[in-house]
């Protein structure tokens, strides 16, 4: 396609549930990244992938929280045992290259756990 | 500290008003820097790229300070239009891309 898509735009879960978000980047994107915006709060770093480096996870907020990307393109974040702190829009973004680079950014997943 | 830390506001000004934001990085390193717009409830999208010498589109332009660590967004003759928050992003010693809060600015008219 020609953008960054995510799937599914909305994703309303039971606590204690998993869920996986994924996120399918612009093709021949190799940077990809996963970020976690809460209402009226900035964007917080989860994880970003580039080509076939191991990732950097740094910021993932708990080990409930998992992400891989296969064959280098679609990517799925993955929320064990889900926690209503866990609510929030969850964004992907690629780029062609890493650090360099702008992010063009999937119109993200809205997360509500109840 | 924050590696990348703005202010949030909100930033309220007149319609035609010129309005600037700070963002400060920690970093020296950091190469690259951009600004982005985000609207309520959408995903944010690029606005302009920084450039040492100061970059210029329309209304807007952009600057860095490596000295002190700072990038700016001017904006002049605000529009309404011009209302939605702004997001800027660099790198971390990890090169990781970061982002600041953002700054929501509200065009009045």
């Amino acid at each position: 396609g020609a953008g960054v898509s995510q799937s599914p735009s909305n994703k309303v879960t039971e606590k204690g549930k998993d869920v996986e978000l994924r996120c399918d980047p612009i093709s021949g994107h190799t940077a990809l990244y996963w970020y976690r915006q809460s209402l009226g709060q900035g964007l917080e770093f989860l994880i970003y992938f580039q080509g076939n480096s191991a990732p950097d996870k740094s910021g993932l907020p708990s080990d409930r929280f998992s992400a891989e990307r296969t064959g280098g393109s679609v990517s799925t974040l993955t929320i064990q045992r889900t926690q209503q702190e866990d609510s929030a829009v969850y964004l992907c973004a690629s780029s062609p290259a890493l650090g360099r680079e702008k992010l063009f950014f999937g119109s993200g997943t809205q997360l509500s756990v109840l | 500290r924050k590696e990348v830390e703005q202010d949030p506001g909100p930033f309220n000004v007149p319609e035609g008003a010129t309005v600037a934001f700070n963002c400060t990085y920690s970093n020296s390193a950091s190469q690259s820097f951009f600004w982005y717009r985000q609207d309520c409830r959408k995903e944010p999208k690029l606005l302009m790229s920084v450039y040492s010498s100061g970059n210029e589109d329309g209304r807007f332009t952009a600057q860095l300070n490596r000295a002190s660590q700072y990038i700016s967004l001017l904006i002049r003759d605000s529009k309404l239009s011009d209302s939605a928050t702004y997001l800027c992003e660099g790198s971390s010693n990890t090169g990781k891309l970061i982002f600041g809060q953002g700054t929501t600015l509200q065009v009045k008219p």
